[in-house]
């Protein structure tokens, strides 16, 4: 059974401080989706890695996968109330019968205080 | 667009009664999810429909099941709710492989269930 943890569980920062987030597990990837979800809706996608050591930026969200595919970051620089939400990291694995599935994590949940 | 739509978005039920919480997808997705959400437990995987016409068991789903209608409909039926299925519940599509085979999920906004 794979073991998947996000760290911190909740997190409440004052407008323009940086942050990381973190998604490990004991188990190989191939491949680790960031969700973020806001209260009354359902997660929204915001990037898919896929090979070890890749960094993606979006604006001033940057994820990176790590090189053993276990384990993934996502930093924000210059946090913003709008930031606000559960992150949710969901890597994809093999569950079985030829089939591969996401796993969500119990996810970070994120406060900025303007 | 309207994506993923779910009904209803709020039910109150009485221990052993039944409802179905209905989803439809308008992106033409094969692949379709229902999932559960529960305060620090994450989002778990109920019944998934690879495609149309197959339905396969989840991470947790006991208590409930699944019909695939057509392409666009997935429901999820509660055959007598018990307290312990007071949750959020979550439909999801997808178009199947994406990048190197990830599958990426489109979520609906949740139907909320409350058993007494």
């Amino acid at each position: 059974t794979q073991l998947l943890e996000q760290s911190p569980q909740f997190l409440s920062i004052q407008e323009g401080e940086n942050l990381t987030v973190y998604c490990n597990s004991s188990s190989v990837f191939s491949s680790l989706q960031w969700y973020r979800q806001e209260p009354g809706e359902g997660p929204v996608l915001l990037v898919t890695v896929v090979t070890g050591g890749e960094v993606k930026k979006l604006k001033r969200l940057t994820f990176q996968f790590g090189d053993a595919r276990k384990d993934s970051s996502l930093h924000i620089t210059a946090a913003q109330p709008g930031d606000t939400g559960l992150y949710l990291c969901a890597p994809r694995g093999y569950s079985g019968a030829g089939s591969y599935q996401l796993t969500f994590g119990k996810g970070t949940k994120l406060s900025v205080i303007p | 667009n309207a994506g993923v739509t779910q009904t209803p978005k709020f039910q109150v039920l009485k221990t052993g009664q039944s409802m179905t919480l209905q989803c439809a997808q308008d992106m033409n997705h094969n692949s379709m999810y229902w999932y559960r959400q529960d305060p620090g437990m994450g989002l778990r995987l109920i019944y998934y429909s690879a495609s149309e016409g197959t339905t396969d068991k989840g991470e947790v789903p006991n208590g409930y099941n699944v019909s695939r209608l057509n392409k666009r409909e997935f429901s999820l039926r509660l055959e007598s709710a018990a307290p312990s299925q007071t949750s959020v519940y979550f439909c999801a599509s997808s178009g199947g492989t994406g990048v190197s085979g990830a599958n990426v999920l489109t979520f609906g906004a949740g139907s909320r269930l409350t058993v007494l």
